[in-house]
């Protein structure tokens, strides 16, 4: 059964506006989280995290929310770049953890 | 640093054939960790290690076998393949294990099993 889920398998945007991916997670104990990026034919790279005891973690044009109460995420992207055109994993684990649980994607498309 | 490598990067294997997919990071890691990545899962977790001489059992990790016997090299054992096994593997190193540590991923191999 899967923690962590993205029930959004595809998002498509134009260039400059915003796109905003949604992760929802079922394990109370997952107390960290982050979101990774990845290109055709190349492994993921880690884009941003974030640590239950915070609500926003911001680096750029990339901020990440995290309602815990709700047990979601969400990750804004402004303004949107051609670049951006990716596969974005959310994942997940708790803070005595060396497992990390990974939500099934979303391909976002930047459109010009 | 070339950071995580793995090879090969495409295999294809008959049913019932083993093959080890290679895995070596130079970053003096003591995590590495092996991922399936198939359509609509996600990447899912086969094994992990925490140190040289320490695995242990992910999410999926029937039909597989891993041992570390140095910091750097992780392989993976595919010891009676089946066309359930087709899929991408990426390998994973990181200081510590969990979401705490940003992971640093290999390039994948893909593995198809007629």
């Amino acid at each position: 059964d899967q923690q962590v889920k993205q029930n959004s398998p595809s998002l498509s945007v134009q260039e400059g506006r915003i796109s905003i991916l949604n992760c929802d997670y079922t394990n109370s104990m997952f107390d960290y989280f982050l979101w990774y990026k990845k290109y055709p034919a190349e492994g993921p790279t880690f884009l941003i995290s974030i640590s239950s005891i915070k609500d926003k973690n911001e680096d750029g044009r990339f901020t990440v929310f995290l309602n815990k109460s709700a047990k979601h995420l969400s990750l804004h992207i402004v303004p949107s770049q051609p670049g951006d055109s990716a596969v974005y994993f959310c994942a997940a684990s708790g803070s005595n953890d060396y497992k990390l649980s990974f939500g099934a994607g979303t391909t976002v498309t930047v459109r010009a | 640093n070339a950071g995580v490598t793995q090879t090969p990067k495409f295999q294809v294997l008959k049913t019932g054939q083993s093959m080890t997919l290679q895995c070596a990071q130079d970053m003096n890691h003591e995590y590495m960790s092996w991922y399936r990545q198939d359509p609509g899962m996600g990447l899912r977790l086969i094994h992990y290690s925490v140190g040289a001489g320490i695995t242990d059992q992910g999410e999926v990790p029937n039909g597989y076998n891993v041992s570390r016997s140095t910091t750097e090299d992780f392989p993976l054992r595919l010891l009676s393949a089946a066309p359930s096994q087709t899929s991408v593997y990426f390998c994973a190193s990181s200081y510590s294990g969990g979401a705490a540590y940003e992971q640093y991923f290999g390039p994948g191999t893909r593995l198809t099993v007629t």
